[in-house]
């Protein structure tokens, strides 16, 4: 079973803010939050990774609450090709061993 | 990114040949994975390697299935008769480092049609 639960869908339009939520209530001190997305036909694309606080790359940034239990992935004027199922996957040392477990995701659509 | 190359990205056979799938993985990576995607379904772990051994598999990791990286070549999955519900997509992965503090980045997948 995954161990986050996210909203399974959202829809945005191009230019906007997409902020997605995802809850780990169960977090463990040696885990770290992972977000991926997928398209149709290709395999799951590392966006950004993280263990507290806020963390910030070229595509996205994500903020993590001050007990690990909320994170957010931000990603600022999404277009079209943004249009994906973004994952938000728990992992680390001694809990999931070496393993991502995926959920269902939260299936992200854009409009024109 | 880095990135995963995976031959072939298509295959048919037959229900009770012998496929086998092959990973180009990460140069400097050491550990991989191999997933499974039915259509409609969330991805599913089978196995990771390291260091030439299997260390940890999945449920869905059948006796049927095998994995091995002869000297630093492909990282393959051989399955060893097919059955009609090994259709899927196998994505591949690798990483540097292990326990979830280093990240696994995936290839483009094969999509696999038993008939």
């Amino acid at each position: 079973l995954a161990k986050t639960t996210q909203p399974p869908s959202m829809e945005a339009y191009e230019g906007q803010e997409v902020n997605v939520s995802c809850s780990h209530t169960n977090i463990a001190t040696s885990e770290y939050i992972y977000w991926y997305r997928q398209v149709p036909h290709q395999g799951p694309q590392f966006i950004i990774q993280g263990y507290k606080d806020y963390v910030v790359n070229e595509v996205a940034s994500l903020f993590i609450s001050a007990d690990r239990k909320l994170s957010t992935l931000s990603l600022p004027w999404v277009s079209l090709r943004d249009a994906a199922v973004y994952y938000c996957i728990v992992t680390g040392y001694g809990s999931s061993g070496n393993k991502l477990i995926f959920g269902i995701g939260t299936l992200l659509s854009v409009k024109p | 990114g880095p990135k995963v190359l995976q031959i072939p990205s298509h295959q048919i056979i037959d229900m009770g040949q012998m496929v086998t799938l092959n990973c180009d993985p990460v140069s400097n990576h050491l550990y991989f994975y191999w997933y499974k995607q039915i259509l409609g379904q969330q991805m599913e772990f089978l196995v990771n390697f390291y260091n030439g051994k299997v260390m940890e598999k999945s449920k869905l990791f059948k006796d049927q299935f095998s994995v091995e990286r002869p000297d630093g070549s492909y990282f393959t999955l051989k399955i060893q008769p097919t059955a009609l519900e090994d259709s899927a997509v196998y994505f591949c992965a690798s990483s540097f480092d292990w326990g979830g503090q280093d990240t696994q980045y995936f290839g483009p997948g094969t999509r696999l049609l038993v008939l």
